[in-house]
């Protein structure tokens, strides 16, 4: 099993522009979580998935980012227009079955810098 | 509502010392915990869980946790640590109700000194 895939792994852009980041989650689990990292605000859920529908998007900072699933086996997390205070690592996570009882599997993160 | 908070955000300490990264929650529910851990430049692994049944978890790596209901506390220790355990250690919760997310301390970096 190739475990949750991110792309891509480092990503640096200009303020201003489009970021797309991108998450293969791991076949067959039905539950897919974007979560940011950042040092001073350590890890925060920024939206989840449960079988391709947004459950949770309470986490989202702002109108510039959005995510989509439109396959159980494809994410995307996009930043428009992206702002120096988005960098961050994003991480990509998914898990099967009710919490507790799978694991959740993370995937390497996105470094993400905007300059 | 529930939250998790890791009282110590670094913890140095020297190669075969005991350990422990304390970790506290607070929620309305019954609750899942876990410890996870991320070694540097690498995401998060899954070092242990506690879903019901023996208060004291063991995990890999040496790694065990002991869940105290009354203290809503869920430590993490290991009687000897290496140097390759330095890494940021991640204490989560979760509700046990279907729809129910994980929720994150600020971590702990554990940094292990020869």
């Amino acid at each position: 099993d190739a475990g949750v895939i991110q792309s891509p792994r480092h990503e640096v852009t200009e303020m201003g522009q489009e970021v797309t980041l991108r998450c293969k989650p791991i076949s067959g689990h039905n539950s897919l979580f974007w979560y940011r990292q950042t040092m001073m605000r350590g890890l925060e859920l920024l939206i989840y998935f449960n079988n391709n529908v947004p459950i949770d998007d309470s986490g989202m900072p702002e109108d510039r980012f959005s995510a989509k699933m439109p396959n159980a086996s494809f994410s995307t997390l996009k930043i428009q227009p992206s702002e120096p205070r988005d960098s961050a690592v994003y991480f990509c996570a998914s898990r099967r079955g009710q919490p507790g009882n799978e694991k959740l599997f993370f995937g390497s993160g996105t470094q993400l810098s905007v300059l | 509502a529930q939250s998790v908070t890791q009282l110590d955000s670094q913890v140095p300490v020297f190669e075969e010392a005991p350990v422990e990264l304390r970790c506290n929650y607070s929620s309305s529910v019954s609750v899942y915990l876990f410890w996870y851990v991320q070694y540097p430049n690498q995401g998060l692994q899954l070092l242990l869980k506690y879903l019901s049944g023996s208060t004291l978890v063991k995990g890999i790596n040496g790694f065990e946790a002991e869940f105290n209901k009354s203290q809503t506390s869920f430590h993490l220790r290991k009687p000897s640590v290496h140097i390759s355990d330095t890494a940021e250690y991640f204490c989560a919760v979760s509700g046990r109700n279907a729809g129910n997310m994980l929720t994150f301390g600020g971590g702990t970096r554990l940094m292990v000194k020869p």
